[in-house]
């Protein structure tokens, strides 16, 4: 199966600061990856697909790149509404992965 | 409006069985794939089973495979997962989702506890 590192596991920001998420495939998922932004009791929800593509209605601050093993989900002006729980996931298998999460807390 | 619902989750003995259910509204149901993905408490998602639109392709991750099946019925707009032989490591929330490489709705989750 393939995993898929997310780093850092916890990360401090304000509001206002440019934020990067990094995740890793211990092998080459093309451009097979979504990111997912999860709030505390609440379902996840799909924020980037195919590595760099937005979501309908998703804001233009989030955006993702990367392809082969190597990603980052990008915030470029954190929000309030974005301190949350973020996942990456690849579907280059059927065996959907997830990442182990990244929680942006208040600095 | 898409909506997915999620019932059936419950307290149940380590070897007990359950079935989960998923009632879909808003789309088309028989013409999406659909997952369960899994959360246990205070731990990440893990994707647990998926089923083609036709119920033609089924797949399973490993820590489930041969105790839990996935099943649809496009008449009642409804996706299941029968979970047998249940682990105390399988109490989690349980979250249906539409899609197949990605999963663009999800329902908000019916909570599984596997404990004596």
């Amino acid at each position: 199966d393939i995993q898929m590192t997310q780093s850092p596991s916890t990360l401090s920001a304000s509001v206002g600061d440019r934020v990067t998420i990094t995740c890793r495939a211990s092998q080459s998922i093309s451009s097979w990856l979504a990111w997912y932004q999860q709030k505390p009791g609440k379902a996840p929800k799909l924020l980037i697909y195919k590595a760099s593509s937005l979501e309908s209605g998703v804001p233009s601050r989030f955006s993702g790149s990367g392809s082969g093993t190597e990603f980052t989900l990008t915030i470029s002006s954190l929000q309030p509404d974005d301190f949350a729980t973020y996942y990456c996931q690849q579907y280059n298998s059927y065996s959907r992965t997830f990442g182990g999460g990244t929680k942006v807390e208040i600095k | 409006e898409v909506q997915l619902v999620e019932s059936g989750g419950a307290l149940v003995q380590p070897g007990g069985s359950l079935r989960l259910s998923c009632v879909a509204s808003g789309f088309t149901f028989s013409s999406y794939n659909m997952n369960w993905v899994r959360q246990a408490p205070g731990k990440g998602l893990e994707w647990v089973s998926y089923i083609s639109s036709s119920s033609g392709t089924k797949s399973y991750a490993d820590s489930v495979k041969g105790r839990f099946t996935i099943s649809r019925d496009n008449a009642k707009n409804s996706l299941y997962l029968q979970m047998n032989s249940l682990r105390v490591e399988d109490t989690a929330v349980y979250y249906c989702a539409r899609g197949d490489t990605i999963n663009d709705y999800w329902g908000q989750g019916t909570l599984v506890t596997v404990s004596s």
